[in-house]
């Protein structure tokens, strides 16, 4: 399974980008870079996922390098609702024929939003 | 849609007693899965179901039982609780195949004493 790496806390004034880096340097061609947040006590929240081209969607944005060995997560005008665990995933196949999908959670980046 | 509902909310058992946590989900999703989340650590999977009549083992099964009779309902059964299943338990669904995002339930906080 290829591994992820995120610092484990950031901070972001409210009204600014934030900007989450992950690193993912043993990702296999066919395996997808996720990103989902859990603000505190509830379940975890899809925010975007992508390959190799950089996706927008209207929570986030979500830039690869050229070599996909890296991602960042960009909350383009963080609000104090953002504060949250925010976990990179690079998702993997297992089971028959590759057709069954398990997320893998590390410990994430604590983002913290400040007025 | 109600997306993915999980009950109860929160549940205290003494060790050794039995229980079922609910999951249901009215998204017609084929995939459904457990996880638990302890203090300080990322959800690891317990079991999980590609459709109707099949399931499997994730991670951390060991203490635990599943079932899938219907689309919509993943049960998970603690046969004998233990002190070490002390944690939240949060079901997620998804359609099938790559690229497809998981939808969690709002999980259930179980206190084993």
């Amino acid at each position: 399974d290829a591994k992820t790496t995120q610092p484990p806390s950031m901070d972001c004034a409210e009204g600014r980008a934030a900007n989450l880096p992950c690193n993912h340097s043993t990702i296999s061609g066919n395996e997808y870079v996720y990103w989902y947040r859990q603000i505190h006590s509830q379940g975890p929240q899809y925010i975007i996922h992508g390959l190799k081209n950089n996706e927008t969607n209207e929570m986030a944005s979500l830039i690869i390098t050229e070599d996909r060995k890296s991602s960042t997560l960009i909350l383009p005008h963080a609000t104090l609702r953002d504060t949250a665990v925010y976990y990179c995933i690079v998702r993997v196949a297992f089971g028959s024929g590759g057709s069954n999908y398990k997320l893998t959670f590390g410990k994430g980046t604590l983002l913290t939003v400040n007025p | 849609n109600a997306g993915v509902t999980q009950t109860p909310k929160f549940q205290v058992l003494k060790t050794g007693q039995s229980m079922t946590l609910q999951c249901a989900q009215d998204m017609n999703h084929e995939y459904m899965s457990w996880y638990r989340q302890d203090p300080g650590m990322g959800l690891r999977l317990i079991h999980y179901s590609v459709g109707a009549g099949i399931t499997d083992q994730g991670e951390v099964p060991n203490g635990y039982n599943v079932s899938r009779s219907t689309t919509e309902d993943f049960p998970l059964r603690l046969l004998s609780a233990a002190p070490s299943q002390t944690s939240v338990y949060f079901c997620a669904s998804s359609y099938f195949g790559r690229g497809y995002e998981q939808y969690f339930g709002p999980g259930t906080r179980l206190t084993v004493t």
